[in-house]
């Protein structure tokens, strides 16, 4: 069965601070990867998405993320982080064929960012 | 526009009762889900739509059953509630496979 694993359950940094949140996973087919984002009080929105070309995209307030398909890795990273960036991440792998639009999910990684 | 919408919130049942959460999403997305999320854990994915009329299971479906009679709505049903069931339900909605979710804001659920 295909998993997600998110490595940190709860990180704490200070502004300005660069952020690293591994995500691995298991599946050796062909995958779409995203990471989703929900702030205190909010529902899940996205952040990325990558599914085919260059393996480092970029999404919204600054985020990036790199898939190294040889270590099944999609890390979600930001140069500087600020205290809006207080929220809950998930990683999220989507599998393609005949499951196509069905995305497994890691238990999420907590981020507080401290003023 | 509304994006994806679940009623009610919050709901409180008692063992053995049984509920609908309501999701209506206004984005004519073909693809639609259901999850729930239990305290410090990711999403499990109960059902799932990819259009009106076709449903199928996901990871945790026992004691849930769904319908998608339009494209807009998907509502999840929940027969003989029981504690196991207290979580968080999120409805989701994509274009497609390749696209991520829009997330509805979900339905904190417990059950006595």
């Amino acid at each position: 069965a295909q998993s997600v694993s998110q490595h940190n359950h709860h990180v704490i940094l200070s502004e300005a601070a660069s952020l690293e949140l591994g995500c691995n996973y298991s599946y050796g087919g062909t995958v779409n990867l995203f990471w989703y984002v929900q702030y205190p009080g909010q529902h899940l929105q996205l952040l990325l998405k990558y599914f085919s070309g260059d393996p480092l995209v970029k999404g919204i307030k600054g985020f990036e993320a790199e898939f190294i398909k040889s270590k099944f890795s999609f890390n979600l990273r930001k140069p500087s982080v600020q205290w809006s960036d207080t929220a809950e991440y998930f990683c999220a792998v989507g599998r393609t064929g005949t499951n196509a639009g069905k995305s497994t999910f890691g238990d999420g990684t907590t981020l507080t960012v401290k003023p | 526009n509304a994006g994806v919408t679940q009623t009610p919130k919050f709901r409180i049942l008692k063992i053995g009762q049984s509920m609908t959460l309501q999701c209506t999403q206004d984005m004519n997305h073909n693809y639609m889900y259901w999850y729930r999320q239990d305290p410090g854990m990711g999403l499990k994915l109960i059902y799932y739509s990819v259009g009106a009329g076709i449903t199928d299971k996901g990871e945790v479906p026992n004691g849930y059953n769904v319908s998608r009679s339009t494209t807009e709505d998907f509502p999840l049903r929940l027969e003989l509630a029981a504690p196991s069931q207290t979580s968080v339900y999120f409805c989701a909605s994509s274009p497609d496979a390749l696209y991520g979710y829009t997330f509805g804001s979900g339905t904190r659920l417990t059950v006595v």
